[in-house]
């Protein structure tokens, strides 16, 4: 079975703070992870995604996220906050050779202050 | 390339009724998911079609039903409406079921209100 949780349905950020939205997975076999920007109104966009290759991988928008085996974690990381990074970001799994389908956090909404 | 396509993109409908959403994947792309996604209940899978086949279905009554066509669009139905069936109606797509590394693509979804 494979699992996700966000920690903290809210963080809230001053402009030009760093950004970290954690993420925790738990799956049986070696996971594919990926991290999803929803602004409101819209459908999902893809940040960055893990597949096995580098650890620390880097996204779209400044975004990178390391994903940590013996901490079973795929924190999300922006090293300052701009205004339009406010959305709804989602962390989601899928277990390789599993039932192919992605489980998603409950999402972590973020708020930047000027 | 055309991404995935949602329609309609709002909908308002009385409880009771029925209704058809529709979507279309990114061309080449096989495997088609729901997902709905309520006021503050993150994404909740609904139904995987993949190269014609209804694959799994999540934790929702038979009311909520679809199918895929030999182009790979694909079609959620929901009989009987409830309030409780408002919501952000989204779809993927990936292009083979056995590729997670490429991700999954989402449309911009659709806007269910049940009134």
């Amino acid at each position: 079975a494979q699992s996700v949780t966000q920690l903290g349905s809210h963080v809230s950020v001053s402009e030009g703070a760093l950004v970290l939205l954690r993420c925790n997975y738990s799956s049986s076999v070696p996971p594919y992870l990926f991290w999803y920007v929803q602004y409101p109104n819209q459908g999902l966009q893809l940040l960055l995604k893990y597949t096995s290759a580098a650890t620390l991988v880097k996204g779209i928008n400044g975004f990178e996220a390391e994903f940590k085996k013996s901490e079973t974690s795929f924190h999300l990381t922006k090293p300052s906050a701009h205004m339009s990074d406010a959305a709804e970001y989602f962390c989601a799994v899928i277990s390789s050779g599993g039932s192919y389908i992605p489980t998603f956090g409950r999402g972590t909404s973020l708020i930047v202050h000027p | 390339e055309a991404g995935v396509t949602q329609s309609p993109t709002h909908l308002i409908k009385t409880r009771g009724q029925q209704v058809t959403l529709r979507c279309s994947p990114i061309s080449g792309h096989t495997s088609v998911y729901w997902y709905q996604q309520a006021l503050g209940l993150g994404l909740q899978f609904l139904l995987w079609y993949d190269e014609g086949e209804e694959r799994n279905r999540g934790n929702f009554p038979p009311r909520f039903s679809g199918r895929q066509f030999p182009n790979y669009s694909s079609e959620l139905n929901v009989n009987a409406l409830e309030l409780e069936d408002s919501a952000l109606y989204l779809c993927a797509s990936i292009i083979r079921r056995d590729r997670p590394n490429y991700g999954y693509t989402f449309g911009s979804g659709t806007r269910l209100t049940v009134v």
